[in-house]
């Protein structure tokens, strides 16, 4: 099955700076590749997702990148706020049609 | 309102107890899995299930059983429950393909003692 690693495990920045989360697949026929995010004490909720017949896509501060020949993909959140704090997860879909994840990233964003 | 539905929410039961966790999603999705979450280890994926009476093993199956006798439901059944089972629980559901949205239900915390 699909492998995803993530890194880093943790990230901390200063409000305002640029975040930057990624990960790298194992599968060249996954296409499917969402960003979930987890605040404390509740469930993932989708924030951004990419198709692999798209290089780069754009959600106000959120832009999840795609390098398929890489096989990597990464998350930027620019102009952070205290609210972005959260554990970010990253996610491959397989030729199988099963999602797979990565370990997850802690975001603190420091006021 | 399109939901993913667990049962119970919180439980703390012995070592050896049979115990289910149930999950039903309204949304008519073919596709549901299993994750259990332990601090540092993420979403690690138990069990998932393409559609009706198709289930297979996710990466951490050992000491656990689904079934899949209805589109709708996705019970996780611990047989002989041990304490390196206390962890938080999600289910999850999505529509048909390669893509499109996993709805998370909102968790089970389950504590073997």
């Amino acid at each position: 099955g699909e492998n995803v690693e993530q890194h880093p495990s943790t990230l901390s920045v200063q409000e305002g700076d640029s975040a930057v989360i990624k990960c790298t697949y194992s599968d060249s026929a996954s296409n499917y590749f969402p960003w979930y995010k987890q605040e404390l004490g509740k469930r993932p909720q989708l924030i951004i997702d990419i198709r692999s017949n798209v290089g780069e896509k754009k959600d106000q501060r959120i832009a999840v990148t795609l390098n398929k020949t890489a096989k990597h993909f990464s998350l930027h959140i620019t102009e952070t706020q205290p609210e972005d704090s959260a554990v970010y997860f990253c996610a491959a879909t397989d030729a199988t049609g099963d999602m797979r994840f990565g370990a997850g990233t802690r975001l603190t964003v420091k006021p | 309102e399109a939901q993913v539905t667990q049962n119970p929410r919180y439980l703390i039961t012995v070592t050896g107890k049979k115990l289910t966790v149930t999950c039903s999603q309204n949304m008519n999705h073919e596709y549901m899995s299993w994750y259990r979450q332990d601090p540092g280890l993420g979403l690690r994926q138990i069990y998932y299930s393409m559609n009706v009476e198709v289930t297979d093993k996710g990466d951490v199956p050992e000491g656990y059983k689904v079934s899949r006798k209805e589109k709708r439901n996705f019970p996780l059944i611990l047989e002989s429950p041990s304490p390196n089972q206390t962890s938080l629980y999600f289910c999850a559901s999505r529509g048909w393909g390669f893509g499109g949205e996993l709805f998370f239900g909102e968790g089970s915390r389950l504590t073997v003692l």
